[in-house]
């Protein structure tokens, strides 16, 4: 059974920045595509980075696009997501995910991010 | 990317069977088979429940089915149980950046 497990979330002031991280167990990490979705409070899902098995390519999200940056350490089976200049509608629940053919078959249980002075 | 519509909410009582639509555009739902729902109870992981429009992952219940038309994906649940009051998300293949777009959200209720 393939777990993820995020850590890294907080409470964080406008302008800072934060990294979050998934480990990722069960299977074998190098060979998913792997993303990142948040769920603003009282939101919807929302996709906000995605990365290749090979940590080759890298999508983002428009909002997010020059501030995050979506890290993949096949060595260490771990999935990053470091973000700069934060702002309050960062403010989130944090999932990284396993993505194959755009389907997310398998979650971690969320981290918090708060964007607040 | 703009998102896809999913109705705010929908009810049942247990044992009836409800039907969540997602309507998108040609350039996403109506272009690729891509679509994916998920069930999200809160505080907990998403779960995928139907990809490929109206494929089943294993261990998901066969209640649970999807289907898709032009650029209008739709989700119903069969013999409804009180566990499946949760959001349910589609999502889709949208070209573009490569990322997924996802529906708003439709709370289930199980009167």
């Amino acid at each position: 059974e393939v777990q993820l497990v995020e850590s890294g979330g907080g409470l964080v002031q406008p302008g800072g920045s934060l990294r979050l991280s998934c480990v990722v167990s069960g299977d074998t990490f190098s060979r998913f595509w792997m993303s990142w979705v948040r769920q603003a409070p009282g939101k919807g899902l929302e996709s906000v980075a995605k990365i290749k098995p090979d940590g080759s390519e890298k999508f983002y999200v428009d909002s997010v696009r020059g501030r995050f940056t979506i890290i993949k350490d096949n060595a260490k089976s771990s999935l990053y997501l470091q973000m700069n200049d934060l702002r309050a509608e960062d403010t989130a629940v944090y999932y990284c995910a396993t993505e194959d053919w755009w389907r997310h078959d398998h979650w971690g249980q969320g981290i918090l991010v708060t964007v607040s002075s | 990317q703009s998102a896809l519509t999913q109705p705010p909410s929908a009810s049942g009582s247990p044992g009836q069977s409800v039907t969540i639509s997602c309507t998108g555009t040609s350039n996403d739902v109506g272009g690729y088979n891509y679509v994916s729902w998920y069930q999200h109870h809160p505080g907990k992981a998403p779960k995928l429940i139907i990809y490929e429009a109206n494929r089943r992952p294993s261990g998901v219940p066969d209640r649970f089915s999807g289907s898709k038309s032009d650029n209008t994906a739709s989700l119903t649940v069969s013999g409804l149980q009180i566990d499946d009051e949760a959001d349910y998300y589609c999502t889709s293949h949208a070209g573009g950046n490569n990322l997924v777009v996802f529906g708003g959200g439709t709370k289930l209720t199980v009167l």
